[in-house]
């Protein structure tokens, strides 16, 4: 299996502050990227997908992909405490068939 | 509403007694996945299916079977559970091949 790390957390971030979240993955050839976020005791919720270098911004999330570096990054804007969540970051492998998870970045945001 | 919809919610079993969880899904997502999710260990994938018939190991496939003789349906099937599969399962479809997936509620399931 090839690997995708995140570091666990907590990270805790005031109200209205920028919460930065990464991940760093195995699979060179990997051409995919996701965020989900999970709620405790929920499913995990597609937030992001992002397939070139560079950034890609959707309201207030942003992810940016740098293959070179193989590094993907999650910024989330003006913070709300119904982000805190468990934000897991997701590698298609190079076959594209297996979706690998990494264990998932747990975000407290406090009012 | 487009969602994939696994059954049961909540299951307690005994060890040794075969047991099928459900899954379907209605978008007609060609790609199919269950995952299961443990304390430390993350999400980790268990088979994915690419199609009607087309069916491929993940990373945990030991002791689960699946079958994908329609398009929406993919169930999970445990022919002799043991308590190492106490777990939460997620069912997942996707339309795309690279495409990010779209998951079921989840299933807890323990075995005694």
């Amino acid at each position: 299996q090839k690997e995708v790390e995140q570091n666990s957390g907590p990270l805790s971030v005031p109200e209205g502050a920028i919460a930065s979240l990464n991940c760093t993955y195995s699979d060179r050839g990997s051409q995919s990227f996701f965020w989900y976020r999970q709620y405790s005791g929920k499913s995990p919720e597609l937030i992001m997908s992002i397939y070139s270098n560079g950034d890609k911004e959707d309201g207030r999330f942003t992810a940016q992909l740098n293959k070179a570096s193989q590094y993907v990054s999650l910024l989330i804007r003006d913070s709300q405490p119904s982000d805190s969540a468990t934000y897991l970051c997701a590698v298609n492998e190079d076959s594209g068939y297996a979706l690998n998870f990494g264990k998932g970045t747990s975000l407290l945001v406090t009012p | 509403e487009a969602q994939v919809t696994q059954n049961p919610r909540y299951l307690i079993t005994v060890t040794g007694k075969k047991l099928t969880v459900t899954c379907s899904q209605n978008m007609n997502h060609e790609y199919m996945s269950w995952y299961r999710q443990d304390p430390g260990l993350g999400l980790r994938q268990i088979y994915y299916s690419m199609n009607v018939e087309v069916t491929d190991k993940g990373d945990v496939p030991e002791g689960y079977k699946v079958s994908r003789k329609e398009k929406r349906n993919f169930p999970l099937i445990l022919e002799s559970p043991s308590p190492n599969q106490t777990s939460l399962y997620f069912c997942a479809s996707s339309r795309r091949r690279d495409g990010g997936y779209t998951f079921g509620s989840g299933t807890r399931l323990t075995v005694v």
